[in-house]
């Protein structure tokens, strides 16, 4: 079984509606939860960090953690074509010596 | 400006050649990671090290081998050994697990291709 598992996709979505990313991890002694966006031939940029059951909002962006589910989510909404992107889901257990465990990645494509 | 940096952002290695990719960090971070993506792919973990002079191998470790003799810089050698390093090569650093669990911050990578 996969540390972290994400649907690889890709997912498309009209301009203007409301993505959804999903994630789901192996190991409930995960304590610290990451969304990156990785542009085509760039490195990944962390757009969201999350700790504590929820949901955390920022701008377009809210993550949503369920720690019972082992579960993490990422909401876009009012999609943009400049959100085309791979979406990365990351895991840090630090009773693992700090490493990060990272999803294969989602591929979204927003449709103008 | 405090980041990562990555050089050169290309490079290509000859049969049998050992190279060496640089990274560098002034953010202060304690750990500091390489990984491996290739085409399609998610990142895989070569090495990783916590502290100054020690260090750690990841799920793919053969055919590399890393040095961290100063807090700012973890440089990754990829030996003749390793027989497919065409792959996009991503250095990472955080602050200690310590902390609380920081998330990473990337470099902008080296692009690697045999001659």
């Amino acid at each position: 079984q996969k540390e972290v598992e994400q649907n690889s996709g890709p997912l498309s979505v009209p301009e203007g509606a409301i993505a959804s990313l999903n994630c789901t991890y192996s190991d409930r002694g995960s304590q610290s939860f990451f969304w990156y966006r990785q542009y085509s031939g760039k490195s990944p940029e962390l757009i969201m960090s999350i700790y504590s059951n929820g949901d955390k909002e920022d701008g377009r962006f809210t993550a949503q953690l369920n720690k019972a589910s082992q579960y993490v989510s990422l909401l876009i909404r009012d999609s943009q074509p400049s959100d085309s992107a791979t979406y990365l889901c990351a895991v840090n257990r630090q009773n693992t010596g700090n490493q990060f465990y990272f999803g294969t990645g989602t591929s979204l494509t927003v449709i103008p | 400006d405090g980041g990562i940096t990555q050089s050169p952002k290309y490079l290509f290695r000859k049969e049998g050649q050992n190279v060496t990719l640089s990274c560098e960090q002034n953010l202060n971070h304690d750990a500091m990671y390489w990984y491996r993506q290739d085409p399609g792919q998610g990142l895989r973990l070569i090495y990783y090290s916590q502290i100054v002079n020690d260090f750690q191998k990841g799920d793919i470790a053969e055919g590399y081998s890393v040095s961290r003799e100063k807090k700012e810089s973890f440089p990754l050698t990829v030996t003749s050994a390793q027989k497919n390093p065409t792959a996009f090569y991503l250095c990472a650093s955080s602050i200690s697990g310590g902390r609380g669990g920081q998330p990473q911050h990337f470099g902008d990578g080296t692009r690697l291709s045999i001659l």
